[in-house]
């Protein structure tokens, strides 16, 4: 089954610096990698995701990038602020037509701490 | 997205009870997943809940533990049996809408003392 790497586990910035959180992945037929913000005591929220025939997909402040190649992918953050501060999680999936019927594996998760 | 709503939100259990948790959506959805969050840690798939046939269960987890109904395309249940202490976590329902894209119910906090 997929496994999927996460680091590091816990990065702390100041504010306006940018942060970079990097996922490895082992199945090559993954093919849709999601990043989730988890904050304290609330459900993880979706913000922003990126299928394997694209290599970079920003959404303002926030940008993933792909290498299929090295089975890797990275969440930047840039001009990052306090509200920031979460836990993030990868994922991997092949997909919900795959054979495992789009279940994602996640990483072991990032604590960010973004200081004022 | 779909709004998508969990009860209870917490419970306090004693052990070799059983709990069951109801997860609802406004809409209906192609899949949903059952996830365990145990303290601190990340997310764990427990099962694909398959309408109108048995649950999928992910390696280490078993129906007889975690039995998983759903009977239409909107609703599921999670029934945690026989619990200890080991069961205290965090339990997500997650919904996909058409596509990959899984979103997250506001989820259970379980305590087994």
């Amino acid at each position: 089954g997929e496994n999927v790497e996460q680091h590091p586990s816990t990065l702390s910035v100041q504010e306006g610096d940018s942060a970079v959180i990097k996922c490895t992945y082992s199945d090559s037929a993954s093919n849709y990698f999601p990043w989730y913000k988890q904050e304290l005591g609330k459900r993880p929220q979706l913000i922003i995701d990126i299928r394997s025939n694209v290599g970079e997909k920003k959404d303002q402040r926030i940008a993933v990038t792909l290498n299929k190649t090295a089975k890797h992918f990275s969440l930047h953050i840039t001009e990052t602020q306090p509200e920031d501060s979460a836990v993030y999680f990868c994922a991997a999936s092949d997909g919900a037509g795959g054979t495992s019927y789009g279940k994602l594996t996640f990483g072991q998760g990032t604590i960010l701490t973004v200081h004022p | 997205s779909a709004v998508i709503s969990q009860k209870p939100s917490r419970d306090i259990c004693q052990r070799g009870t059983s709990l069951t948790i109801q997860c609802q959506v406004d809409s209906q959805v192609t899949m949903m997943f059952w996830y365990r969050q145990q303290p601190g840690q990340s997310l764990t798939l427990i099962a694909t809940a398959n309408q109108g046939s048995e649950a999928t269960y992910e390696s280490g987890f078993v129906i007889d533990k975690f039995p998983i109904s759903r009977p239409n395309l909107t609703f599921s249940t999670l029934t945690v049996s026989n619990m200890s202490p080991e069961d205290s976590s965090i339990y997500l329902c997650s919904v996909a809408i058409g596509s990959d894209t899984q979103y997250f119910g506001p989820g259970t906090r379980l305590t087994v003392l």
